[in-house]
């Protein structure tokens, strides 16, 4: 069964920063590219970025590129996503997915961060 | 704005049919045999409920049924129940691990 579970998520201050990680079990981490999609309190979802199996290909909504980072340690079964410069629009849950085929098939169920002062 | 427009709200009655569609707006967005559709309720995560256009998924309801005309892809949920009260979502892959979404539907069983 793959599993995904989201941490680091918690309440920080307009301008800060917060990580994000995912573990995953169940599958073979490696081989999968990986997702992370946000739901802001009253909005739908969004695509946020995205990474290859490998790490060496990575893609960035235009909202959030150049203040997050997203990362892998494939020998550690996680995905990362660093988060700087955090402003009151970033407020969301956060999702970690696994991709495959040109779809999010399996979803973590989220971690929520909040940005205010 | 999202490149796939969905309607906000739709409704429908116990045992009804309702169609939620999903217009390509942006030529950005990949061709619709990558259009996925995703259902969420509330504090959940998203659940994938039909994949490339019209295929589901092991597990999901039969009830579920996705096609696709022009540069419209719809959902469509027949015998409708109260458990289907939710939130859905078309998606549509752009390639190199990019994914776009419509904004949303909440479809309300009356």
């Amino acid at each position: 069964e793959v599993l995904l579970v989201e941490s680091g998520g918690g309440l920080v201050q307009p301008g800060g920063s917060l990580r994000l990680s995912c573990t995953a079990s169940g599958f073979t981490f490696s081989s999968y590219a990986m997702t992370w999609v946000r739901r802001p309190p009253g909005k739908g979802l969004e695509w946020v970025s995205g990474i290859s199996g490998s790490g060496g290909s990575l893609h960035y909504a235009g909202s959030v590129q150049g203040r997050f980072t997203m990362s892998r340690d494939n020998s550690k079964n996680t995905l990362y996503l660093q988060m700087s410069s955090l402003r009151g629009d970033d407020t969301a849950v956060y999702y970690c997915a696994k991709s495959a085929g040109g779809l999010i098939v399996d979803w973590g169920q989220g971690t929520l961060v909040t940005v205010s002062s | 704005q999202s490149a796939l427009t969905q309607p906000a709200s739709v409704s429908g009655s116990p045992g009804q049919s309702i169609t939620i569609s999903c217009t390509r707006t942006s030529s950005d967005v990949g061709s619709y045999k990558l259009v996925s559709w995703y259902q969420q309720h509330p504090d959940k995560a998203p659940k994938l409920i039909i994949s490339e256009g019209n295929k589901r998924p092991s597990g999901v309801s039969n009830r579920f049924s996705g096609s696709e005309s022009g540069n419209t892809a719809s959902l469509t949920i027949s015998g409708l129940q109260a458990e289907d009260e939710s939130d859905y979502y078309c998606c549509s892959y752009a390639g190199s691990n990019t994914w776009v979404f419509g904004a949303g539907t909440k479809l309300t069983v009356l």
